[in-house]
């Protein structure tokens, strides 16, 4: 099985500010990854897939890379409602899997 | 618009079964992969099954593989998790999703329900 592991798995921000989360592949899964966004008590939200590509609907601030092994959310000029905690998820085999996520706090 | 809408969730024994349904409206059930995500209280996302949108392809996560099955009527645009010997680490909100798009998995699960609650407690 991939696993991924994203780091950091808190991080503390203030309204403004540019965060990056990283999730790495025990192995090489090509562009395969997904991006959501996750607050208590609602559906996850996609807003990344194939590691690069915004999905409809979501704020240009937000921005994935990355290809492999390792890849990067980023998230720019952090707005209130961006405080939530994020996965990154692979597609490449089954099972499917999800990194262990990143709670983004305000400072 | 779109979307997907879970009920099932409950109360159940240890060792019971349910069956959670996922009802789907705003798109062409028929052409889209299927998944059922949960979380559990305190974790993080974990996937569950997928299936191919003609219910022909069924893949599973170690955890479940052989208790849960995964199922769908596209006469109904309905999706279904049979969930058997139930166990206490088997509480969780389950969470119904769509691919993102149609024919691959690859890119995602671009639609998801509300969620449906799972308690296995005697």
């Amino acid at each position: 099985d991939i696993q991924l592991t994203q780091s950091p798995s808190f991080l503390s921000a203030s309204v403004g500010d540019r965060v990056t989360i990283t999730c790495r592949a025990s192995q090489g899964i090509s562009t395969y990854l997904a991006w959501y966004q996750h607050k208590p008590g609602k559906a996850p939200t996609l807003l990344i897939y194939a590691a690069s590509s915004l999905q409809g609907g979501v704020p240009s601030r937000f921005s994935g890379s990355g290809s492999g092994t390792e890849f990067t959310l980023a998230i720019s000029n952090l707005q209130p409602e961006d405080f939530a905690t994020y996965y990154c998820q692979q597609l490449k085999s089954y099972p499917i899997t999800f990194g262990q996520g990143t709670r983004l706090e305000i400072k | 618009q779109v979307q997907l809408v879970e009920s099932g969730g409950g109360v159940v024994q240890p060792g019971g079964s349910l069956r959670l349904s996922c009802a789907a409206s705003g798109f062409t059930f028929s052409s889209y992969g299927m998944h059922w995500v949960r979380q559990a209280p305190g974790k993080g996302l974990e996937w569950m099954a997928h299936i191919s949108y003609d219910g022909i392809d069924k893949f599973y996560a170690h955890s479940v593989e052989g208790r849960f099955s995964i199922s769908r009527d596209n006469s109904k645009n309905t999706l279904y998790l049979e969930m058997n010997s139930l166990g206490p680490e088997d509480t969780a909100a389950y969470y119904c999703a769509r691919d993102r798009a149609t024919v691959t998995t690859e890119y995602g699960m671009g639609v998801w329900g509300q969620g449906t609650t799972v308690t296995v407690s005697s």
